[in-house]
């Protein structure tokens, strides 16, 4: 059974960094033609999507976002790390991770806060 | 540019059929897209994996109920027998290929069961 787990701090202040962790258990990070993605959801808004990272450690990034965002992987600790700089009140969402693989897994999510 | 797009809303009666739409932008109608489900106050759950060829794979436990369907670059989600827990946002999704590899969600469809 594959599950996905989120974890990182529920409140940052505005201007400091986010740094989320994705645990993945059931499942191997160097499996071929996988990646993982990080989505994020406003409050009562549509899902965005925001980093993705391969099995070969290629990185995609959204466009919009992609100057504060760092994406990065450790196989061996089965945990894929995000970090965005700079948070913003508007920044203020659930953090999910999503494994592609024959299918996509969720993760249950995780709400950040930034507030000063 | 690679583009999701879907209606805001939808509605059905409670035992009717629904069929949700996921529209892919100009050439890109060979895409395989995904189904997600996301009830209200919960995380999204993968349906299903939709290929251009009307060939789909579900995920463990979706009810029969849910099934897909392609045509051109459309590509569709219907659910019927409905259900009151059938109320969801639906969203559709896609990879992107080449040197565009992102992941792409269309804006979802808010489904109200009558």
């Amino acid at each position: 059974q594959v599950t996905l787990k989120e974890s990182g701090p529920v409140l940052v202040k505005p201007t400091e960094t986010l740094t989320l962790t994705c645990t993945v258990s059931g499942f191997s990070l160097s499996n071929a033609r996988m990646g993982v993605s990080w989505i994020r959801q406003p409050p009562g808004k549509a899902l965005e999507w925001l980093a993705h990272i391969f099995s070969n450690d290629e990185k995609s990034y959204s466009t919009s976002l992609k100057s504060r965002l760092t994406i990065s992987k450790d196989t061996s600790k089965s945990q894929v790390v995000l970090t965005m700089t700079n948070m913003d009140p508007v920044d203020t969402a659930t953090y999910y991770c999503a494994l592609h693989g024959g299918y996509v897994h969720w993760g249950q999510g995780t709400l950040v806060t930034v507030s000063s | 540019q690679l583009v999701l797009t879907q209606s805001p809303s939808a509605s059905a009666s409670l035992g009717a059929s629904v069929k949700l739409t996921c529209t892919l932008s100009s050439g890109h109608s060979s895409y395989a897209i995904a189904w997600h489900q996301q009830q209200p106050e919960k995380g999204p759950r993968y349906l299903m994996k939709l290929n251009s060829d009307g060939s789909h794979s579900k995920g463990d436990g979706i009810p029969d109920r849910f099934s897909g369907s392609s045509s051109g670059a459309e590509r569709y989600l219907t659910i019927s027998s409905l259900q009151s827990e059938d109320e969801a946002d639906y969203y559709c999704q896609t990879w992107g290929t080449g040197i565009h590899r992102d992941v792409v969600f269309g804006g979802g469809t808010k489904l109200t069961v009558l």
